[in-house]
């Protein structure tokens, strides 16, 4: 049982290019969220889903897509990075709404340059 | 506005001196109040919810408290393996729909 995997664990970008960051929940659990850590901000809420096709915005959304075609995985798109972006970003998956008992990743370290 | 104010910024701590965090909230329709632990390097670790005032929850060494304004994590007789950061978050709904906020957390070191 591995939990929540994010891939890679590290990312180097330039500002500009595009990439996806990969989330997958092995617990079978509905309700799933990206989440970005920064210093002196705590975690703050990207976007989460609530199941398989449905997706909604939390309290930073803009530059960041997102897709639930399963209910094992939540990639996260970056359209076109910003260094404003660098940042470590959590994927989390749990039973109920987005917070509640959540299982988190060890996380993706992004730099954009 | 909803906020998530935690304090103290850092802690430290004689293994076996208790004391306790705090993590103030003001936030609209509070759905619950969250605890977790983070090591170094890694995604935090849940410990506790809490649903309402008066609420308290334990786990060893940790017990969570909830009031109207504010929860305590009460640490007794810490070990250094309690050393971490402890984030404080709470979920909130309004006409925006579900809002999930974070503290900054508390930077906790337990000396042997």
């Amino acid at each position: 049982n591995a939990g929540v995997t994010q891939t890679p664990k590290f990312q180097v970008l330039k500002t500009g290019q595009s990439m996806t960051l990969q989330c997958a929940q092995d617990m079978n659990h509905e309700y799933m969220s990206w989440y970005r850590q920064d210093p002196g901000m705590g975690l703050r809420l990207i976007h989460y889903s609530v199941g398989a096709g449905i997706t909604d915005q939390g309290e930073v959304p803009n530059g960041y897509n997102v897709s639930r075609s399963t209910t094992e995985d939540f990639p996260l798109r970056l359209l076109s990075a910003a260094p404003s972006q660098t940042s470590v970003y959590f994927c989390a998956s749990s039973y109920n709404v987005p917070g509640t008992e959540a299982f988190f990743g060890q996380g993706t370290r992004l730099t954009v340059v | 506005e909803d906020q998530v104010t935690q304090s103290p910024e850092a802690l430290r701590l004689q293994e076996g001196e208790s004391s306790s965090l705090n993590c103030s909230y003001t936030v609209s329709g509070l759905r619950g109040l969250f605890w977790y632990r983070q090591d170094p390097g890694k995604g935090p670790e849940f410990l506790f919810t809490l649903y309402s005032a008066g609420e308290e929850k334990e786990k060893e060494r940790l017990k969570a408290t909830l009031t109207k304004k504010e929860s305590f994590l009460h640490i007794t007789a810490p070990k250094p393996e309690d050393s971490a950061t402890y984030l404080c978050a709470v979920r909130s709904y309004s006409n925006t729909g579900n809002q999930f906020y974070f503290g900054t957390g508390t930077s906790l070191t337990v000396i042997p």
